[in-house]
């Protein structure tokens, strides 16, 4: 069965630079997610679509912008990148009906230099 | 706030031993999920358990939910230098509503042959 796709799997960038991070949800799931990972901490809730509108927000810096497309893709957009910034980025979708589970990506691993 | 706080942080075992680990949690919930995660790897769902069960099975895994003292427990019987990851419960902020799903600080177990 068709999975979370997320590209790419790592990056590296240098202070200040910009990221783009791009995500393929599961055909036909009307949901998407990005969350952010620390070294060994939870993962923290960026923000949501569904139905390519934006959903929910949680603790995405305003530096940090994110879309769905018409092809249900959705990218996170990072400028002004500090180091801060490294973590683990993943993007999860589901069907919005019932609390379905979230189906995750392997992540894309940013390190910020 | 922290939707879910789980307890312990880290456990460590013998291979076929069994490992407990507990969640709590602070508002109101429709369902409560678990997700295991492999080092550097994808959020993997396990097992959902609604608000008006009590307990639940599925394989090797028990989870139970006291809602009225807003707690979770999920059994691990039997384990398994494989079932090595951490493990997360999540709820839905807003009351339960569908939104983001807020994450716990896991629960780190590691499995020894």
């Amino acid at each position: 069965a068709a999975g979370v796709i997320q590209s790419p799997r790592h990056l590296i960038k240098e202070k200040r630079e910009t990221a783009t991070l791009k995500c393929y949800p599961i055909p036909r799931h009307d949901t998407v997610y990005w969350y952010q990972q620390g070294p060994g901490q939870d993962p923290q809730f960026l923000i949501s679509f569904y139905e390519k509108m934006q959903s929910d927000k949680g603790s995405i810096p305003d530096r940090f912008s994110a879309q769905q497309f018409s092809d249900y893709h959705s990218e996170l957009n990072m400028s002004s990148l500090e180091l801060g910034d490294s973590a683990l980025y993943f993007c999860a979708s589901s069907l919005r009906v019932g609390n379905s589970p979230l189906h995750f990506g392997n992540g894309t691993r940013l390190t910020v230099t | 706030s922290q939707q879910g706080e789980e307890d312990p942080q880290a456990l460590s075992i013998q291979e076929g031993e069994n490992a407990t680990m507990n969640c709590s949690y602070k508002t109101s919930i429709n369902n409560l999920q678990w997700y295991r995660q492999n080092s550097g790897r994808g959020l993997v769902h396990l097992i959902l358990i609604r608000s008006n069960e009590r307990e639940k099975h599925s394989g090797r895994l028990r989870v139970t939910l006291d809602t009225s003292k807003k707690s979770s427990s999920l059994l691990i019987t039997a384990s398994r230098a494989a079932d090595t990851a951490s493990y997360f419960c999540a709820t839905y902020g807003g009351g339960g509503s569908q939104g983001n799903l807020i994450f716990g600080k896991g629960t780190k177990l590691s499995v020894k042959p």
